[in-house]
């Protein structure tokens, strides 16, 4: 158990819908970072937050968005969902804003898939 | 696009065997770090080499790297079924404003008992 939870596990939703997915980042993590994992793409950076700032940005969709809260929570907003957006969400954390020679610690992910 | 790469993609031998997992990347680096995922699973960090170290070694686990090369392996020895799994790698570069950790495409590997 890497002590990054996420919410909800697997989640169906139609073409077009928006949907929210959940993460607590490990106790005392100020960095979270939300990567996506799909077959034909492998794990693609999205987004990275530290301590409620937007710190660094990858390969996210204008459709996407994200935010971290003061309790350091963060969730990401997936909207006018495609059936190319069906893949593993995972978020994670560490302790520093920089990723050198920093361990990230993985949750479990989400699983979404849109029909 | 990816920055490490991983060879072979998919990797199977009998237990008791080593396994040998090559990543190559294009741009310079800080740290290579490699990564298990079981699958469906979350990721779990395994080793961390910085580009100053040339070996590293946790366990039964064995790390090298080459920055002439760009280049890294990750050796497991004496294998059990429960290595079977995916094994990335990820590199954090020296490039300015490419601070984030990226992922290679993984190898698969199965360890029959």
């Amino acid at each position: 158990d890497s002590g990054v939870t996420q919410t909800p596990k697997h989640l169906i939703t139609a073409t077009g819908q928006r949907v929210t997915l959940r993460c607590s980042p490990r106790s005392g993590d100020l960095s979270v970072y939300w990567y996506q994992q799909s077959l034909d793409q492998g794990l693609q950076f999205l987004i990275q937050y530290y301590n409620g700032e937007e710190r660094a940005k990858g390969n996210i969709l204008e459709r996407f968005s994200a935010q971290q809260f003061p309790d350091l929570h963060s969730e990401l907003n997936l909207s006018s969902l495609e059936l190319g957006d069906s893949a593993l969400y995972f978020c994670a954390s560490s302790t520093r804003a920089r990723v050198s020679g920093n361990t990230i610690y993985f949750g479990e992910g989400s699983w979404l898939t849109v029909v | 696009s990816q920055q490490g790469e991983e060879d072979p993609q998919a990797l199977s031998i009998q237990e008791g065997e080593n396994a040998t997992m090559n990543c190559s990347y294009k741009t310079s680096i800080n740290n290579l770090q490699w990564y298990r995922q079981n699958s469906g699973r979350g990721l779990v960090h395994l080793i961390l080499i910085r580009s100053n170290e040339r070996e590293k070694h946790s366990g039964r686990l064995r790390v090298t790297l080459d920055t002439s090369k760009k280049s890294s392996s990750l050796l497991i020895t004496a294998s059990r079924a429960a290595d079977t799994a995916s094994y990335f790698c990820a590199t954090d570069s020296t490039q300015v404003g490419s601070e984030k950790l990226v992922f290679g495409k993984g190898t698969k590997l199965t360890v029959n008992p």
